[in-house]
């Protein structure tokens, strides 16, 4: 199995702050890697797949970069409604694994 | 639109199975185009993929898992289920269905609001 490790597991921000997060593969993933964010209580909802292609309809502020195995995902200017948990998650191979998660808290 | 809804027990009991079932709604298993998946999220943890199946009935299982795991598709209810067996108090988790869609990059683009399930006696 391909093991991700996703960076911070907290990241403590305010709004308007620019974060990043980082997703690092222990093989190379091509550009096979999504990007989900979680609230709370509901079901991930896809971002961000092909490493830096937006879902339909997710802000611009959004964004994913990388490839091979190392990732990050950028909210450019954070807003109230982005404080959630991000899971980073490959495709390139079975079974499918996800990053442990990146919780994102109002500072 | 397409939708997808869990449905089982909520509670489960040590060495039983677990059976849930997840109801596609706004279009069809049988179209094609998608793997129909299983994922577990243990309490306040990360995600775990446990397997999926196509329409047509292929399957593939998370290795962790496989040898109690069981994924089934019932088109003509345009549902799909998953059995796990011989659970313990470590399968105490949120189930969610999700559809991975295939088409040069798979992802999971649609999933369910996720069932708790916990198992204890």
């Amino acid at each position: 199995a391909i093991w991700m490790t996703q960076s911070p597991s907290l990241l403590s921000a305010s709004t308007g702050d620019r974060v990043t997060i980082s997703c690092r593969m222990s093989q190379g993933i091509s550009s096979y890697l999504a990007w989900y964010q979680q609230k709370p209580g509901k079901a991930p909802e896809l971002l961000i797949y092909a490493a830096s292609t937006l879902q339909s309809g997710v802000p611009s502020r959004f964004s994913g970069s990388g490839s091979g195995t190392d990732f990050t995902l950028t909210i450019s200017c954070l807003q109230s409604e982005d404080f959630a948990t991000y899971y980073c998650q490959q495709y390139y191979s079975f079974p499918r694994t996800f990053g442990g998660g990146t919780k994102v808290e109002i500072k | 639109q397409v939708q997808l809804q869990e449905s089982g027990p909520g509670l489960v009991k040590p060495s039983q199975t677990l059976s849930l079932t997840c109801t596609v709604s706004g279009g069809s298993i049988s179209s094609g185009g998608y793997y129909w998946s299983w994922i577990r999220q243990h309490p306040g943890k990360g995600l775990e993929w446990i397997g999926y199946i196509y329409y047509s009935g292929s399957t593939y299982y998370n290795p962790s898992l496989k040898s109690r795991v069981t994924i089934s598709v019932d088109t003509s209810k345009n549902q799909f289920s998953l059995k796990l067996s011989s659970v313990t108090a470590a399968d105490t988790a949120v189930y969610y269905c999700a559809r991975e869609r295939l088409a040069g990059n798979w992802y999971f683009d649609l999933w369910g609001r996720g069932t708790l399930v916990t198992v204890s006696s």
